[in-house]
């Protein structure tokens, strides 16, 4: 089946240290790739969509300054936090649309534990 | 207003018992996608079983099934003969627009406990 892998799977960084994540398909070609944040105990939280080659579109009250994400080609996707504060500490997991497949063709990575310290 | 909406934060149900974990949505796309996730306690995100807006038949997956009910907009999971590995997060997703503009969002999830 479809793997999208996500790398770090765990990472410490100290506070206004810049990180990166990275989410990439292995075995097939993203055309769309979603960024979530997800809080302890609660729900995914769309942050962005991007598309392969154009600017990301960011959800209402996510600062894109702060979360830079580069879907530079069809195979990688790359999210960004910026100056890290412990406030930034989350679980981060992304997903992906297979191109030119509709329906179920949205495969997640395994997500990402960030810890500003 | 919420999309997606899942109004059980947590069940308990007994092992061996079915259990209906309830999902309505909203939207006014004629084309949208319904999907059900399973998270356990590592985070990963499983797929269970997606419902295409225009699919006549209600999907099925295993012990999985989608009560779809297009009118009243709600797409219900039913898991039959629960079992104790079952016991996980459970969330609701949406996707909809088109290539290009898609978006995939999420209900707050149930909580599902099953008891032996």
């Amino acid at each position: 089946g479809a793997v999208v892998s996500q790398h770090p799977s765990r990472v410490i960084c100290k506070s206004g240290t810049s990180v990166k994540i990275e989410c990439r398909s292995l075995d097939f070609q993203a055309t769309t790739m979603f960024w979530y944040r997800q809080f302890p105990k609660q729900s995914l939280m769309l942050m962005a969509t991007s598309n392969e080659g154009s600017k990301a579109t960011y959800e209402q009250g996510v600062e894109k300054d702060k979360f830079l994400i580069n879907h530079a080609s069809l195979t990688l996707s790359t999210l960004t936090v910026t100056s890290a504060h412990p406030e930034d500490s989350s679980f981060y997991i992304c997903s992906a649309r297979e191109r030119g497949r509709w329906g179920n063709t949205i495969y997640f990575g395994e997500g990402s534990w960030l810890t500003v310290v | 207003a919420q999309k997606i909406t899942q109004t059980q934060p947590g069940m308990f149900v007994q092992e061996k018992e079915a259990v209906t974990l309830d999902c309505t949505y909203d939207t006014s796309d004629p084309s949208y996608g319904l999907f059900w996730y399973k998270q356990p306690s590592s985070g990963e995100m499983i797929f269970l079983i997606y419902q295409g807006s225009y699919d006549q038949q209600n999907a099925t997956e295993g012990r999985y099934s989608l009560n779809f009910q297009k009118a009243r907009k709600s797409a219900n999971l039913v898991i039959s003969a629960s079992q104790l590995g079952d016991s996980a997060m459970y969330f609701c997703a949406m996707r909809e627009g088109d290539f290009g503009n898609e978006k995939l969002t999420f209900g707050t999830g149930t909580r599902l406990t099953i008891i032996p």
